[in-house]
């Protein structure tokens, strides 16, 4: 089944401790995201990554790492936490190339508590 | 990035055909017009893309005026599973990693 995967889907740390949310993709996209979700604000970019060892800054992206070194992964890495990223978090793909019709999939979520 | 404008929240009864009207006054040459609906606690979800005149698929309609200043969703004969947040999107066809920024949405609520 195509699916975006994230992992964990819910997870509660305290401040300063580090973390890595992993995100998978088995459709061979090139092009990933990763996104939160605030009451209010609807979605925000956090990064993008066009392709392979290639990501860029969206919106959002402080207090926020990526990395890009397979196709199929794209993992968030929060190095030092604050309560201020306490957001649902999504991470979506898709095909790459020119628009049109270049959908993106997004993965199930993961609520980050941050204490 | 052209900036866009919905309304916040719609309310509509099961039946019913639902309009939902996104203003992009500084939409460029090269922008796709693009429809996402996300269910609370779930991802968003393509619904419909356009660039100019009428789009239709299985789930919906989009109306694209000459101007491109704005564009209208048209959900026919909505039911209580189409509750849900409504985005518009606008983007540059050849800078698709900057297309998708989502705003706040448009809440739609479907009452029985």
């Amino acid at each position: 089944e195509a699916q975006v995967t994230q992992n964990p889907r819910y997870l509660i740390t305290v401040t300063g401790k580090k973390l890595t949310v992993t995100c998978s993709q088995n459709m061979n996209h090139e092009y990933m995201s990763w996104y939160r979700q605030d009451p209010g604000l609807g979605l925000r970019q956090i990064y993008y990554s066009m392709n392979v060892e290639v990501t860029d800054k969206g919106d959002v992206p402080e207090g926020y790492k990526v990395s890009r070194k397979e196709k199929r992964n794209f993992p968030l890495i929060l190095e030092s936490p604050s309560p201020n990223q306490t957001s649902l978090y999504f991470c979506a793909s898709s095909k790459g190339g020119s628009l049109p019709y270049n959908e993106q999939f997004f993965g199930p979520g993961t609520r980050l508590t941050v204490l | 990035l052209a900036k866009t404008t919905q309304p916040i929240s719609m309310d509509s009864y099961e039946g019913q055909e639902v309009n939902i009207t996104c203003s992009h006054n500084n939409i460029a040459t090269n922008d796709y017009i693009t429809w996402y609906q996300q269910f609370p606690s779930q991802g968003p979800r393509f619904i419909i893309q356009g660039y100019k005149t009428k789009v239709t698929n299985e789930v919906a309609s989009l109306f694209i005026p000459a101007d491109r200043k704005s564009s209208t969703l048209s959900l026919p004969r909505v039911s209580l599973s189409d509750t849900a947040v409504y985005y518009c999107l606008v983007g540059d066809r050849d800078n698709y990693g900057q297309n998708f920024v989502f705003g706040p949405g448009t809440r739609l609520s479907v009452l029985p």
